[in-house]
């Protein structure tokens, strides 16, 4: 496509029930990054993918959380569990390279637990 | 480990008056630097970056940002800013690290134009 697309663009869910969020990169795309974005707190880092590897996991806040992408392309984000503080915008990105392209960035999923 | 400081979280000025927003960053590798734009209700979009070469560097919509490594700093300033300038702004980092690499944002500078 065009652009960083991800879905679904709100989700509400009750707390305790799996959400999976959606990105699809721009298609030849290798790098791709999951954050999370919550008022105040600027853009958390989550996950980066190089290809379909996932060399830094670091960012994750916890066991609940987890990130696959298939195909060097589309990447799904599974949150377990959820909880209220799990409330926030995640956006994913995507770049050409790795290092020192341009990251684009999608509309975003705004994640509510209620 | 790599952390990006933003010195403000929020900048209010006048239309047509200068503004800067401070970055810091710490890292122990050479970096690349960028600022992204989100404005209201917008995705996040690529203002300028400094890979390498002159350590000042020009972007869209007039902004420009100086790369200084021995304060470690890449502040972001216009001349005359305008309502439409009302936005965040975020610096980020990029570097290798023992991962591979990560692409690390501040949390964000709100400026807010008024007339």
């Amino acid at each position: 496509g065009a652009g960083v697309s991800q879905s679904p663009s709100n989700k509400v869910t009750e707390k305790g029930k799996d959400v999976e969020l959606r990105c699809d990169p721009i298609s030849g795309h290798t790098a791709l990054y999951w954050y999370r974005q919550s008022l105040g707190q600027g853009l958390e880092f989550l996950i980066y993918f190089q290809g379909n590897s996932a060399p830094d996991k670091s960012g994750l806040p916890s066991d609940r959380f987890s990130a696959e992408r298939t195909g060097g392309s589309v990447s799904t984000l599974t949150i377990q569990r959820t909880q209220q503080e799990d409330s926030a915008v995640y956006l994913c990105a995507s770049s050409p390279g790795p290092l020192d392209t341009e990251a684009f960035f999608g509309q975003g999923t705004r994640l509510t637990v209620v | 480990a790599q952390s990006v400081t933003q010195l403000d979280s929020q900048v209010p000025v006048f239309e047509e008056a200068p503004v800067e927003l401070r970055c810091n960053y710490s890292s122990s590798v050479s970096v690349y630097l960028f600022w992204y734009v989100q404005y209201p209700n917008q995705g996040l979009q690529l203002l300028l970056k400094y890979l390498s070469g002159s350590t000042l560097v020009k972007g869209i919509n007039g902004f420009e940002a100086e790369f200084n490594k021995s304060q470690t700093s890449f502040h972001l300033r216009k001349p005359s800013v305008h309502i439409s300038d009302t936005a965040e702004y975020f610096c980020a980092v990029s570097s290798y690290n023992q991962a591979g690499t990560a692409l690390i944002f501040g949390k964000g500078t709100t400026l807010s134009v008024s007339s």
